[in-house]
């Protein structure tokens, strides 16, 4: 069975500073996906970011990026200079090879201070 | 470029009620859907997803059912809600290869009292 943890459940950030938030799966499967998603204020949730299994280099989108480390199973996501639009929920989603549905972490909120 | 849309944004009804949340979207053929809720404070969690018309998987048992009369309309019914039917239900849209991102629509937020 598919398993995301994210440990957790907030975290604080200054402006312009970088964040980590952390990622951890459970999988037997060789071949899947990583996805980070944001949930501002409003609900509705915002794709970031995607990491196959098989991809070499760690995946960047803007100020993105996503720090993939295979053998300890993490998938952290790394928010560069961060902005006070940046504070939401942050959760991670993992897709098993084989199939279409997502399973998702408990989420990190995030908040950005001036 | 593809658009989701959900309705209503918000909704109360009693217990007992029945319900239908609908999900459209724009801009791609033969898209996989999926139904999501979310408790207040909580992670995901999902309800039915369908890879084609006549084709919908149920992941968790409940009063709810799903269905979806076009090729890119998904419905979310019950005929009589319970009060722990409550939440934030989203509805997401993917097509496949080669990452099969699911994208979401504005959510409903249903309140059962």
């Amino acid at each position: 069975a598919q398993k995301i943890t994210q440990t957790q459940p907030g975290m604080f950030v200054q402006e312009k500073e970088a964040v980590t938030l952390d990622c951890t799966y459970d999988t037997s499967d060789q071949s899947y996906g990583l996805f980070w998603y944001k949930q501002p204020s409003s609900g509705e949730m915002i794709f970031l970011i995607y990491q196959g299994s098989y991809d070499e280099q760690n995946a960047t989108e803007g100020r993105y990026s996503l720090n993939f480390q295979k053998a300890r199973k993490s998938a952290n996501l790394v928010i560069s200079a961060s902005q006070l639009g940046d504070s939401a929920m942050y959760f991670c989603a993992m897709r098993d090879e084989g199939y279409s549905t997502l399973t998702f972490g408990k989420g990190t909120m995030l908040l950005v201070s001036p | 470029s593809q658009t989701i849309h959900q309705w209503p944004a918000t909704l109360v009804q009693p217990v007992g009620s029945p319900l239908s949340l609908e999900c459209t979207v724009e801009g791609t053929s033969n898209p996989n859907l999926y139904w999501y809720r979310q408790a207040a404070g909580r992670g995901l969690q999902l309800l039915f997803y369908s890879i084609g018309i006549d084709q919908i998987s149920s992941e968790v048992p409940q009063n709810l059912s799903a269905s979806r009369p076009q090729d890119r309309q998904f419905i979310l019914s019950s005929k009589k809600l319970l009060l722990s039917d409550s939440g934030f239900y989203l509805c997401a849209w993917s097509v496949g290869s080669p990452t099969d991102t699911q994208y979401f629509g504005p959510g409903t937020r249903l309140t059962v009292l």
